[in-house]
């Protein structure tokens, strides 16, 4: 079974404040993926990667960086958290054949205060 | 601009009933095609997919169904259960990517009730 584990269920921070998300998956899957979901906008991807230490800005790169220096690990870094950061982050994974789903972890609800 | 849509933000279907929720998509180089589903403080899991060389597949009460040339997939639900209440989510990937990234519709709610 594949597994995607994510660093927190839940967070609380303060504005301006750096904060740390990370994921681990156990499957040696090649790409890796961070979305966020917010009501009525669905899943949008910030961020992605397809090897070590490569990264793809998504759709709503701003205010996000990543890191990947290892196979397993990705990590969604917000510089400097603002309250319209407030949201669920989601992680997921899949390998670069066949089949094509993504694998998703269980999701940090984050609020900034 | 969105390139995948679910047009219905929610959808309530009596228990027994069949629910069928669309999507539609724009993007002519989509070729792959997946359901997901999400309950409330969990992440998404994989439901049931669908390759643009068949126009139907089917995985116990889920079938899939897609209409390439009205761009158009919809996923069927029968008889529909209590606990199939979720958010359902359609993704399409681009043929001859290899970065892997899916594109999402924002959802529809699926509420059955009893």
């Amino acid at each position: 079974d594949v597994k995607v584990t994510q660093s927190s269920r839940y967070l609380v921070k303060r504005t301006g404040e750096k904060v740390f998300l990370e994921c681990v998956q156990d499957m040696d899957h090649e790409n890796m993926f961070w979305y966020r979901q917010d009501p009525g906008l669905g899943l949008r991807l910030i961020y992605f990667s397809y090897d070590v230490k490569m990264k793809e800005k998504g759709d709503i790169p701003e205010g996000y960086s990543v890191s990947r220096e290892k196979k397993e690990r990705f990590s969604l870094i917000l510089e400097s958290a603002s309250t319209n950061q407030t949201s669920m982050y989601l992680c997921a994974s899949r390998t670069g054949h066949p089949p094509y789903e993504q694998y998703f972890g269980p999701g940090t609800r984050l609020t900034v205060t | 601009d969105q390139q995948v849509k679910q047009n219905s933000p929610s959808l309530s279907v009596q228990e027994g009933r069949i629910s069928i929720l669309n999507c539609d998509y724009t993007n002519s180089m989509f070729d792959y095609f997946l359901w997901y589903k999400k309950y409330p403080a969990e992440g998404p899991t994989f439901l049931i997919s669908i390759s643009s060389i068949k126009d139907k597949n089917e995985d116990g009460r889920f079938t899939v169904f897609l209409n390439k040339s009205a761009k158009h997939l919809s996923l069927h639900i029968v008889p529909s259960q209590p606990g199939d209440s979720a958010v359902y989510f359609c993704a399409a990937e681009p043929r001859g990517s290899t970065l892997g990234r899916l594109y999402f519709g924002r959802g529809t709610q699926l509420t059955v009730w009893p």
